[in-house]
């Protein structure tokens, strides 16, 4: 069973524009949210975090909205850059447990 | 400068050859782990350790070993391995399990080929 979904495997976004990629989970037992961003030939990198507490934080460009009533949470990334174009990840976390999202490949075009 | 090494970047075996891959990090981390991604299941843990001498299976473990003997190291056995082992590989590291949130530190990868 897939505990956490990406379900956009690829998306595509104009430099400038807005980037939302999302990810949903099935159990309530994950409490901590954290975004990955990874280039080819390497490992992934932290992006950003948030706490179930919480419904939104934000770094710079990137904002992470936690909607846990719908189980579902997004990274927003304002405004898009081509550097930005890489695989995101999601990765859910609670009671010692650890679920990553198979990732979306985000293309920003020029 | 802080980082988790993973050796070696590729590797190509036959089936039933031994194999391990290298992990190790300097950043004084208690929790290490493996995980593997392949096309469509993004990345699936392998096996965890939560300090020296402790370790526990992820969501894939089978056919794979680990151990922690030191800290900084945790390597990847793959005792027999087989074709549907052919993936990439990444170890990553965190300051502390206990510690809600904190955030992983990964290696660069391994791809491995078995024929």
């Amino acid at each position: 069973d897939q505990q956490v979904k990406q379900n956009s495997p690829s998306l595509s976004v104009q430099e400038g524009r807005i980037s939302i990629l999302n990810c949903d989970y099935t159990n309530s037992m994950f409490d901590y949210f954290l975004w990955y961003k990874k280039y080819p030939a390497e490992g992934p990198t932290f992006l950003i975090s948030i706490s179930s507490i919480k419904d939104k934080n934000e770094d710079g460009r990137f904002t992470v909205f936690l909607n846990k009533s719908a189980k579902h949470l997004s990274l927003h990334i304002v405004p898009s850059q081509p550097g930005d174009s890489a695989v995101y990840f999601c990765e859910v976390r609670g009671a010692q447990k650890l679920v990553f999202g198979q990732g979306t490949r985000l293309t920003i075009n020029p | 400068e802080a980082q988790v090494t993973q050796n070696p970047r590729y590797l190509i075996t036959v089936t039933g050859k031994k194999l391990t891959v290298t992990c190790s990090q300097n950043m004084n981390h208690e929790y290490m782990s493996w995980y593997r991604q392949d096309p469509g299941l993004g990345l699936r843990q392998i096996y965890y350790s939560m300090n020296v001498e402790v370790t526990d299976k992820g969501d894939v473990p089978e056919g794979y070993k680990v151990s922690r003997k030191e800290k900084r190291n945790f390597p990847l056995i793959l005792e027999s391995p087989s074709p549907n082992q052919t993936s990439l590989y990444f170890c990553a590291s965190s300051l502390s399990p206990d510690s809600l949130g904190e955030k992983l530190f990964f290696g660069s990868g391994t791809q491995l080929s078995v024929l």
